[in-house]
């Protein structure tokens, strides 16, 4: 089982719906990350969180520390809104990242 | 302030060649990691660096595979005699602290060997 799960795999929606993408992880964390991928493009950051609620324009990330989970939520989705999203956390054993598999985001005109 | 740099963006090598690929951590930054995104798969550490010194090589393969980071210059991942399945998105990440304070990638380093 990994330590960082990521739901659903592949998520397909149409211009202008609301998007869930869920993220559970099983270790202790000091950190969790939740970052953007454009195909054959770098990584992008969207948020880094330890408690509670972040927005960023239309995106927004909430994490539950008791339940070790997190969201990602777009809403009013744009077909620029394409891409895989991301989970990692750092672990408050070390250092490094440990990434979800992703989750791969179409949206439709 | 430039960000992470990564170089070259594409790398084609044959089967047997070395392949070098650079790191520039953005300025200030002296906490470089390696991470590698195999095809059709998520990104997995490979390494973790300071100035001058190897901090965590847990996910480096045993052979073949190298990194330094200097005390001037790029982070350098090396790997020797590549094989298929070295085929990869290398991506660097740097910090200013020991911690993942925010991600900052590089655009990565697509390996391709043929």
């Amino acid at each position: 089982k990994n330590e960082v799960e990521q739901s659903p795999q592949n998520l397909t929606a149409q211009e202008g719906e609301f998007i869930t993408i869920n993220c559970s992880y099983s270790v202790g964390i000091s950190a969790l990350h939740w970052l953007q991928q454009h195909p054959g493009g770098g990584i992008v950051s969207l948020f880094m969180l330890s408690s509670g609620k972040k927005k960023h324009g239309r995106l927004i990330a909430t994490i539950n520390i008791q339940e070790k989970h997190s969201s990602l939520h777009i809403t009013a989705s744009h077909p620029r809104d394409s891409a895989v999203y991301i989970c990692a956390v750092t672990e408050t054993s070390g250092s490094r990242l440990t990434f979800g598999e992703g989750t791969q985001l179409t949206v439709n005109p | 302030n430039a960000g992470v740099m990564q170089n070259p963006r594409h790398l084609v090598r044959r089967r047997g060649q070395e392949a070098r690929l650079r790191c520039s951590p953005m300025k200030g930054h002296s906490h470089v990691y390696w991470y590698r995104q195999l095809p059709e798969e998520g990104l997995k550490f490979m390494v973790y660096l300071q100035k001058e010194n190897i901090i965590d090589e847990s996910g480096m393969p045993k052979e073949r595979f190298s990194a330094e980071f200097p005390k001037e210059g790029p982070s350098i991942l090396r790997i020797q005699q590549v094989v298929r399945g070295d085929s990869a998105a290398y991506f660097c990440a740097s910090s200013p602290f020991q911690e993942h304070t925010e991600a900052f990638f590089g655009q990565g380093t697509r390996l391709t060997v043929v």
